[in-house]
């Protein structure tokens, strides 16, 4: 499968736990963006990294959310103190040109 | 502002029938492109469509098309033949191509198709 991978799928954590999540982008893309979707909602952009570099986080990504793109392929974003309202759905996109292709999500359920 | 207006909440549509899914936008950026996406229960999004503010033509893919209509900034999904397969949630979005170039959504349109 050469599509964009995203682990887990589903993520049950109890609040105030910390939580990371890890998208593999399909090869040779070198854009990467999170978005995070709630019920009945259109994704929100969270994060975008070209390569290596984070070059731009959403004000909806606060000091306990954290992205890292180390070696330019593979992102991991990690929610520190997880709190109730962090239960959604967090997508994973790549792309290199006008298409930008998604990940199936990880779906984070904080109780 | 909102970018990008989905005002179809849910369509409904009888199997083998066209059915037209509305989008506006509103950017200021002269180069743009907008995509529509489908996304089954499953939760995955998965790439229909896409047209470029400067494509001449309207796209196509299969039986999907786009109806773009740019002095009235509107992008509509028209998929003809429906299926039973294609009732899910689309979703509309606009990338300015200036700055970050992600992509912003609408708030969908849940579309079920009756057999």
């Amino acid at each position: 499968d050469t599509g964009v991978s995203q682990n887990p799928r589903h993520k049950i954590t109890k609040r105030g736990q910390n939580v990371t999540f890890r998208c593999d982008p399909i090869s040779e893309h070198n854009r990467l963006y999170w978005y995070r979707q709630t019920l009945g909602q259109g994704p929100e952009f969270l994060t975008y990294f070209q390569n290596e570099a984070q070059l731009e986080k959403s004000r909806l990504l606060s000091d306990r959310f954290s992205a890292e793109r180390p070696k330019g392929s593979f992102s991991t974003l990690e929610i520190q103190r997880t709190e109730q309202g962090d239960s959604a759905m967090y997508l994973c996109a790549s792309s290199r040109g006008n298409e930008a292709f998604f990940g199936q999500g990880t779906r984070l359920t904080v109780v | 502002a909102q970018k990008i207006t989905q005002t179809q909440p849910g369509m409904f549509v009888q199997e083998k029938e066209a059915v037209t899914l509305d989008c506006t936008y509103d950017t200021s950026d002269p180069s743009y492109g907008l995509f529509w996406y489908k996304q089954p229960s499953s939760g995955e999004m998965i790439f229909l469509i896409y047209q470029g503010s400067y494509d001449q033509q309207n796209a196509t893919e299969g039986r999907y098309s786009l109806n773009f209509q740019k002095a009235r900034k509107s992008a509509n999904l028209v998929i003809s033949a429906s299926q039973l397969g294609d009732s899910a949630m689309y979703f509309c979005a606009m990338r300015e191509d200036t700055g970050r170039r992600a992509l912003t959504f609408g708030s969908g349109t849940r579309l079920q198709v009756q057999p």
